[in-house]
């Protein structure tokens, strides 16, 4: 059955340090993966996905099939970059299941 | 700019009382996607709209819960009865088409007591 793992409740780095978020996935098809981010008091938001391999806010994360992760990066962490992250798979035509989300905090 | 809406955002409800939940998605969106988060947890779907058609609702359990979008447009999330093991945020998402983005509401926290 499919499933996304993100092993840390929560991460804590201070201001400029490198971020890695961790995501490992269970999934037997081609997998479409997508980081989700909630801030504090607003609504969960699409962050970025593989397919477009693009960089948001400075984040970028990379499908490794052979890992089956698609960890999300940031070199330079801001404060402003405080939230919970979700990892999501979609399985089955627009059907997603997340992992259960990644706290980070970002300190001065 | 157009976001999904959702009422009521909180709801505190006794065990065995009936519950409802709206969602009115972003105007032109086709599909429409109910969640339930626990806390701790991710987002688990419960239900997906095609227009006024049910295209998956493996993950509803039917004995209590339904779900509707009439007219293809809003949506209402029913819990009938009520248990406390249904306290959780309820998510509401609205995408324009096949690999679209999904578009989330602020939820509505439920508290069963």
């Amino acid at each position: 059955a499919q499933r996304v793992t993100q092993p840390e409740k929560l991460l804590s780095v201070f201001k400029g340090a490198p971020v890695e978020l961790k995501c490992n996935y269970s999934y037997s098809g081609s997998p479409e993966l997508f980081w989700y981010v909630q801030y504090s008091r607003q609504r969960l938001q699409l962050l970025l996905r593989h397919i477009s391999r693009e960089s948001i806010k400075g984040f970028t994360a990379d499908l490794n099939k052979g890992e089956t992760s698609f960890h999300l990066k940031k070199p330079f962490a801001q404060e402003e970059d405080s939230a919970m992250y979700y990892c999501a798979l979609d399985y089955n035509t627009d059907k997603l299941i997340f992992g259960t989300g990644t706290r980070l905090q970002v300190f001065p | 700019e157009a976001e999904v809406a959702q009422s009521p955002r909180y709801k505190i409800t006794e065990k065995s009382q009936a519950v409802a939940f709206w969602c009115d998605p972003i105007s032109g969106h086709a599909t429409l996607y109910w969640y339930r988060q626990i806390l701790g947890q991710g987002p688990e779907l419960l239900v997906q709209f095609q227009d006024e058609s049910v295209v998956d609702d493996s993950q509803l359990p039917k004995d209590r819960f339904s779900a509707e979008r009439l007219k293809g447009v809003d949506s209402t999330l029913k819990i009938q009865p009520a248990e406390l093991g249904d306290s959780a945020m309820y998510l509401c998402a609205s995408s324009g088409g096949l690999a679209d983005e999904q578009y989330f509401g602020p939820g509505t926290r439920l508290t069963v007591t």
